[in-house]
């Protein structure tokens, strides 16, 4: 079963800032926080991940709670191609782990012209 | 490299036919994963190689399902004596280990008819 819970949908305006929520309160020391998206008729693609500190990259930001047990993926200035099913997924770089992708549900975004 | 491609990218056969799949993973990835996502669902595990060996396959591939990556470049899945329950979408993900981003494919769309 997927550690991470997430709301099923969220909705924004297009041009405003997105916060989605991700609550994995069973997170262990090792675990990396990622988060993939999945647009429409593709395979998911890497969005971001961290370890405990927040980050950047040119897509968003990651804020990672200071207890580790939630985290929020930060789309800055969302537009109507940010439309799409996003994955919070914890993953440990173990290596000759099988490190396998345990995705949920995710959560919906939807985007409002 | 453009990254991780499949073939084909869609598929429509009879109940009861075999049908193929092709990944061509990203060129100096070592791991190579298979998943199955069916409508409103995340992407399920089904197997994964390290290079040329299969080291992992889900209870969710019954046997008439076979995967296999000669060579540790390509990677083909098969399917046999198809089924209504087969129809989903099959991706496949490759990776550098130990890095811990996985690269999908666009997937292939299976429909049983």
């Amino acid at each position: 079963d997927a550690k991470t819970t997430q709301p099923n949908s969220m909705e924004s305006n297009e041009e405003e800032p997105v916060h989605l929520p991700c609550n994995h309160s069973t997170i262990s020391g090792t675990d990396y926080i990622h988060w993939y998206r999945q647009l429409p008729s593709q395979g998911p693609e890497y969005v971001i991940h961290g370890l405990t500190s927040n980050v950047n990259n040119r897509m968003a930001s990651l804020a990672i709670a200071e207890d580790r047990k939630s985290s929020t993926l930060i789309l800055h200035r969302a537009t109507l191609r940010d439309a799409a099913v996003y994955y919070c997924i914890l993953r440990d770089p173990m290596v000759n782990r099988d490190d396998k992708i345990i995705f949920g549900k995710g959560t919906r975004l939807h985007i409002l012209p | 490299d453009t990254g991780v491609s499949q073939d084909p990218r869609h598929k429509i056969t009879k109940r009861g036919q075999n049908v193929t799949f092709r990944c061509d993973p990203i060129s100096e990835h070592n791991r190579l994963y298979w998943y199955r996502q069916t409508l409103g669902q995340g992407p399920e595990f089904l197997t994964y190689f390290q290079n040329e060996a299969q080291l992992e396959k889900s209870r969710l591939l019954s046997d008439r399902f076979s995967a296999e990556r000669p060579k540790g470049s390509f990677s083909t899945l098969e399917i046999q004596r198809t089924e209504q329950g087969d129809s989903a979408m099959y991706l496949c993900a490759s990776e550098r280990t130990p890095t811990d981003t996985q690269y999908f494919g666009p997937g292939t769309r299976l429909t049983v008819l």
